[in-house]
């Protein structure tokens, strides 16, 4: 099984401000099986990147996603209020398993 | 626009079976191009693929789960079910279905979620 590590575990940061997530694998993994969520509490996750670097349909073009092999991140270039929720990496690799990463939270400072 | 809704019941005692279903609407669960997948997440904590189905009834798990864990569909009324049997009080958890992307395998539609509580 793939493990994903994401860190930090949380991030204090100001509105307008740039942030990049980290996503590393314990095993190589293909940039078209990794995906970036973001969760609000109580909501369900929502797709903002697949293919390491592709966004999905409406996400804003301030979120980029990057990387490849072991090391992925996902770029916030200019945090907006709402942009403040947990996102979590995703990968599908070894078959049959998908696995997540823990997960970063963003909180305002 | 596709919509999943997920039914069933919020409690199940330890030792019985979880089952739920969900429901699309907006698409065809028979479409080739996608798989349905469960996904849940206990309070506070990540989040655990379960499984998929694709159309045509074939399912895979995840082996953590799969000795307790069956996925089901039903296309005529564009549905598909999860059992987990034998559950403890660890499988308390808000549990989502979602569209996987057969191609790519990620998720571009999520449930509301269920809460299902695990208690006597």
């Amino acid at each position: 099984e793939i493990v994903l590590t994401q860190s930090p575990g949380t991030l204090s940061l100001s509105p307008g401000e740039r942030v990049t997530l980290s996503c590393r694998a314990s095993q190589s993994v293909s940039s078209t099986y990794l995906a970036w969520y973001q969760q609000k509490p109580g909501q369900a996750p929502r797709l903002l990147i697949y293919g390491a670097s592709s966004r999905a349909t409406g996400i804003p073009d301030r979120f980029s996603g990057s990387g490849s092999g072991t090391d992925f991140t996902l770029t916030i270039s200019r945090l907006e209020p709402e942009d403040f929720a947990v996102y979590y990496c995703q990968q599908y690799g070894t078959s049959p398993s998908i696995t997540f990463g823990q997960g970063t939270r963003l909180e305002t400072k | 626009q596709v919509q999943l809704q997920e039914s069933g019941p919020g409690l199940v005692k330890p030792s019985q079976t979880l089952s739920l279903t969900c429901t699309v609407s907006g698409g065809s669960i028979g479409s080739g191009s996608f798989y349905w997948s469960w996904i849940r997440q206990p309070a506070g904590k990540g989040l655990e693929w379960i499984g998929r189905i694709y159309s045509g009834g074939t399912t895979t798990y995840n082996p953590s789960l799969e000795s307790r864990v069956t996925i089901s569909v039903d296309t005529s009324k564009n549905q598909f079910s999860l059992n987990l049997g034998s559950v403890t009080a660890a499988d308390t958890a808000v549990y989502y279905c979602a569209r996987e992307v057969a191609s790519r395998n990620y998720f571009d539609h999520w449930g509301q979620g269920a809460l299902v509580t695990v208690s006597s």
